[in-house]
C-alpha cells in the first residue's frame, strides 16, 4: 500500500530557507498519471496549495508563493522535496505531501509535518 | 481569503442528514467536474471523500454524497454519527494559475 512521509527540519529561522521532502514507499514515485503536491494549513486556518511535480517533471506552483518554491524529484530515492525560500512567520504550518491521481483530486496524504519560523 | 466559500460551522444531532455548500465561481466549481471534499479529524491529515463532484472512493461510507448546481457544490452527510464531528473542505480545478483552490473548511458538530 502506498504511503507518503514528510521529514525535514521542524524549526527555520526567519529569512532562511525551509526544506522538506516526501518519502514515497510501496510504489513507485516515477508511475506515470500522477502529480506530487505540497499542501500546507497554518495553525487553526484551511489548506492552502503549494504547488506540485508531474511525472514527467514539469512543476506548476501557486503563484502567490512562486517566486520563493522550488519542488524536485530524486527517482533514485522515490521521493519528492520542497524549498520554500525567505521565510517568514507567516509561513509557519503543518506541511503535507500530497499524491494527485488521474483527476484533480488527492487521493493520498502524508501525516504532515509542522513547520515553525521563528528565530 | 479563501478562493471557495463555505459555512464556518454546521451541526445536526445524530440521525439527521446535513448539507455543506461550497461556493465558487464559472472559473472553477461552475466550470468544471472536478470538484472534491476532504474531512479532517483534529491533529490529522485531511482524507478524500467525495471526488468529481459526486464520486466516492472505496471505502467510504454511501452515507456521504456530493452534488454541485451552477457555482455552488454541496456536500451532504445522511445518518449523522458521532464520528462525523470534523473539519470539511471543499476543492476545485480552477481555469486560473492557480490551478488548484479550497474552501475555507467546515467545522462539522454532531449534538
Amino acid at each position: 500500500q502506498l504511503q507518503l512521509q514528510e521529514s525535514g527540519s521542524g524549526l527555520v529561522k526567519p529569512s532562511q530557507t525551509l526544506s522538506l521532502t516526501c518519502a514515497v514507499s510501496g510504489g513507485s514515485i516515477s508511475s506515470g498519471g500522477y502529480s506530487w503536491s505540497w499542501i500546507r494549513q497554518p495553525p487553526g486556518k484551511g489548506l492552502e496549495w503549494i504547488g506540485y511535480i508531474y511525472h514527467s517533471g514539469s512543476t506548476y506552483y501557486n503563484p502567490s508563493l512562486k517566486s520563493r518554491v522550488t519542488i524536485s524529484v530524486d527517482r533514485s530515492k522515490n521521493q519528492f522535496s520542497l524549498k520554500l525560500s525567505s521565510v517568514t512567520a507567516a509561513d509557519t504550518a503543518v506541511y503535507y505531501c500530497a499524491r494527485a491521481g488521474s483527476g484533480w483530486y488527492f487521493d493520498l496524504w502524508g501525516r504532515g509535518t509542522l513547520v515553525t519560523v521563528s528565530s | 481569503q479563501s478562493a471557495l466559500t463555505q459555512p464556518a460551522s454546521v451541526s445536526g444531532s445524530p440521525g439527521q442528514s446535513i448539507t455543506i455548500s461550497c461556493t465558487g465561481t464559472s472559473s472553477d466549481v461552475g466550470g468544471y467536474n472536478y470538484v472534491s471534499w476532504y474531512q479532517q479529524h483534529p491533529g490529522k491529515a485531511p482524507k478524500l471523500m467525495i471526488y468529481d463532484v459526486s464520486k466516492r472512493p472505496s471505502g467510504v461510507s454511501n452515507r456521504f454524497s456530493g452534488s454541485k448546481s451552477g457555482n455552488t457544490a454541496s456536500l451532504t452527510i445522511s445518518g449523522l454519527q458521532a464520528e462525523d464531528e470534523a473539519d470539511y473542505y471543499c476543492s476545485s480545478y480552477t481555469s486560473s494559475s492557480t490551478n488548484w483552490v479550497f474552501g475555507g473548511g467546515t467545522k462539522l458538530t454532531v449534538l
